[in-house]
Order: C-alpha cells, then sequence, then structure tokens
C-alpha cells in the first residue's frame, strides 16, 4: 500500500473535455508537489501547494490542497493532446523530510 | 543552464555483469537522490544525499546496490552482480534542499537479460 494513493491509474479522453485527477493519503503533508512526467523524460515540477484548502491554477490546470492537508486534486479544463502523460503528486510529511511519491496517473488525451 | 545529466541513457547487460550509472547534479544543489521507476512499483527512491553525505539508504534493495558521491558534483549507482529484476529506468535527481523541487534527469533505462 502507497502511503499516497492516486486515483484514477488510467485516463483516456478526448481534446476538450475536463478531467480531474485525486493524490489521496491518511496522513498529513506539509506540502504536496505535483509533477508531469512525458515519455523518455523526467518528471517536470508542475506546482507546490502548502496551505490547507489552498488552490493555484496554472493556465488550464487547477491545483487544490485539501482542508486538512491529507489529499490534493488536480483539474484540467478543455484538455489538450500536450496534456499527455504521467501525472505524479509527491509529498513531504515535515519539513526536511524526502519526498513520497503517488504511483502516478497516466493520461491520455486523443485529438 | 545544463539540468541533471545522467549516463548511460541505455544500457543493456546480462545476468551477473557489473552495471554503474552516473550522475552529474545541477551546480549548486546540495541534495542528490536516486529513484528507479516501474511499471509495477511506480516511482521508488533508493538514496539520497545532503552535500556529499547519504543520509537514508533505506530504499536500496540489497547489498548487490551501493551508491556513492565523491564529490558535489558526480555520483554513482552500482549495481554487482545484476539480475533480470533490476530491469528499469533509474533517475537522477538534485534539488537546493532535501524537500524542495526535484530536478530530474532524463533516466537511464536499464534491461538485464
Amino acid at each position: 500500500t502507497q502511503l499516497l494513493e492516486q486515483s484514477p491509474q488510467f485516463l483516456s479522453i478526448q481534446e476538450g473535455e475536463n478531467l480531474t485527477v485525486y493524490c489521496n493519503s491518511s496522513s498529513v503533508f506539509s506540502s504536496l508537489q505535483w509533477y508531469r512526467q512525458e515519455p523518455g523524460e523526467g518528471p517536470v515540477l508542475l506546482v507546490t501547494v502548502v496551505t490547507g484548502g489552498e488552490v493555484k491554477k496554472l493556465k488550464r490546470l487547477t491545483f487544490q490542497f485539501g482542508d486538512a492537508r491529507k489529499d490534493s486534486s488536480l483539474h484540467i479544463t478543455a484538455a489538450q493532446p500536450g496534456d499527455t502523460g504521467l501525472y505524479l503528486c509527491a509529498g513531504n510529511k515535515a519539513a526536511g523530510n524526502k519526498l513520497t511519491f503517488g504511483g502516478g496517473t497516466r493520461v491520455l488525451v486523443k485529438p | 543552464d545544463a539540468g541533471v545529466i545522467q549516463s548511460p541513457r541505455h544500457e543493456v547487460t546480462e545476468m551477473g555483469q557489473e552495471v554503474t550509472l552516473r550522475c552529474k547534479p545541477i551546480s549548486g544543489h546540495n541534495s542528490l537522490f536516486w529513484y528507479r521507476q516501474t511499471m509495477m512499483r511506480g516511482l521508488e527512491l533508493l538514496i539520497y544525499f545532503n552535500n556529499n553525505v547519504p543520509i537514508d539508504d533505506s530504499g536500496m534493495p540489497e547489498d548487490r546496490f551501493s551508491a556513492k558521491m565523491p564529490n558535489a558534483s558526480f555520483s554513482t549507482l552500482k549495481i554487482q552482480p545484476s539480475e533480470p529484476r533490476d530491469s528499469a529506468v533509474y533517475f537522477c535527481a538534485s534539488s537546493p534542499t532535501s524537500d524542495g523541487e526535484l530536478f530530474f534527469g532524463e533516466g537511464s533505462r536499464l534491461t538485464v537479460l
């Protein structure tokens, strides 16, 4: 059982549709990061959330950190083929601690 | 600016052979991490260093795996002897701090036959 559970594991949608991926845990995290990984490359940071209830927007991507800092979601509006990739959440249980990654959600946006 | 540089990008070897993966972190970053990624287990932390000192190696699978960081600009991950179950993509990442943003290399894809 992973400390951070991501769902769904795989999502296939048409261009223009919306999607939401989830990152859940029974543990409290001091901060949580979202990464996107494209085939043949390493993960790249999208955003870091640190405050319970925080909402951050990055163009068509909206990230939310749960009030209790145990969960997070990523919502993509009007998905485009360029959004295709593996989305990973990663959490820190305390400042200075190592990051723990979730299992990832593989997103495929078809043109 | 150069990012994290890993070599080799691809390695195919036979069971029992020694494998050495190399990493050059981003200059000025104090923390270096080695991860392994497979479809079954996702991204797993193997070991991380702070200021060239190994801090947590609890993710290293067994004694066949070893990692060194002789200086701030170079690290190696060695597998000896290699086994087919070691086949995976191995990522090196560096960070200004142990809990900050991770900057990943492009990975080394290892296939052990």
